[in-house]
């Protein structure tokens, strides 16, 4: 089956500095990438949706200067968490849609921040 | 616009009993159902999905949904809990293949022994 590999697993920063998440389509081009947040014991709001080669959508109330996204290629999309501060810290998690034939979305193992 | 529904946000099963997850959609258009399961601190491992073909999906590790059009709801069941089977359960809806999904509030599932 398709794999969505995403990079870290956990990461630990310091307030006011950013960090790079990255998600990767292993054996497929995938054009869309969503990126996800998902507090503790709350269900998966969706943040942007990533397009290859253009900018990102950005959800309603999501800042997108805070979080930026680059999808530079079909099988890489990148989140940036810029200045983090405490209330960043959330599980992140990036699907992938398989392409060309569409049917689903794959999911990273997800990305734990905490800022501290 | 659409949304999800998951009725119990915690269910409790013994071991070998059957398991059922509710959830109930809301869609404008035809929709695509999925679910979902996520152990923690993971992603989301697809278990099946109804993209309009038969109303009664198979999906892995032996569940399966009805999506029942009349009730809009697509519940989740397996015939004999198992252990492995505790975790995050996510209903989710689209409004087409592949694109953006909106998910329920997720519904734990603890098995007993």
């Amino acid at each position: 089956g398709a794999v969505v590999s995403q990079h870290p697993s956990r990461v630990i920063c310091k307030s006011g500095t950013s960090v790079k998440i990255e998600c990767r389509s292993l054996d497929f081009q995938a054009t869309t990438m969503f990126w996800y947040r998902q507090f503790p014991k709350q269900s998966l709001m969706l943040m942007a949706t990533s397009n290859e080669g253009s900018k990102a959508t950005y959800e309603q109330g999501v800042e997108k200067d805070k979080f930026l996204i680059n999808h530079a290629s079909l099988t890489l999309s990148t989140l940036t968490v810029t200045s983090a501060h405490p209330e960043d810290s959330s599980f992140y998690i990036c699907s992938a849609v398989l392409e060309p034939m569409n049917t689903e979305a794959f999911f990273g193992q997800g990305t734990r921040l905490t800022v501290v | 616009a659409q949304s999800v529904t998951q009725l119990g946000s915690h269910v409790s099963v013994s071991e070998g009993a059957l398991v059922l997850l509710r959830c109930n959609y809301s869609s404008s258009v035809p929709p695509y159902l999925f679910w979902y399961v996520q152990y923690p601190n993971q992603g989301l491992q697809l278990l099946l999905k109804y993209t309009s073909a038969a109303t009664l999906v198979k999906g892995i590790n032996g569940f399966e949904a009805e999506f029942k059009k009349s009730e809009t709801s697509f519940h989740l069941t397996k015939p004999s809990a198992h252990m492995s089977d505790a975790a995050e359960y996510f209903c989710a809806v689209s409004a087409a293949s592949g694109s953006r999904l909106t998910f329920g509030e997720g519904t734990q599932l603890t098995v007993n022994p």
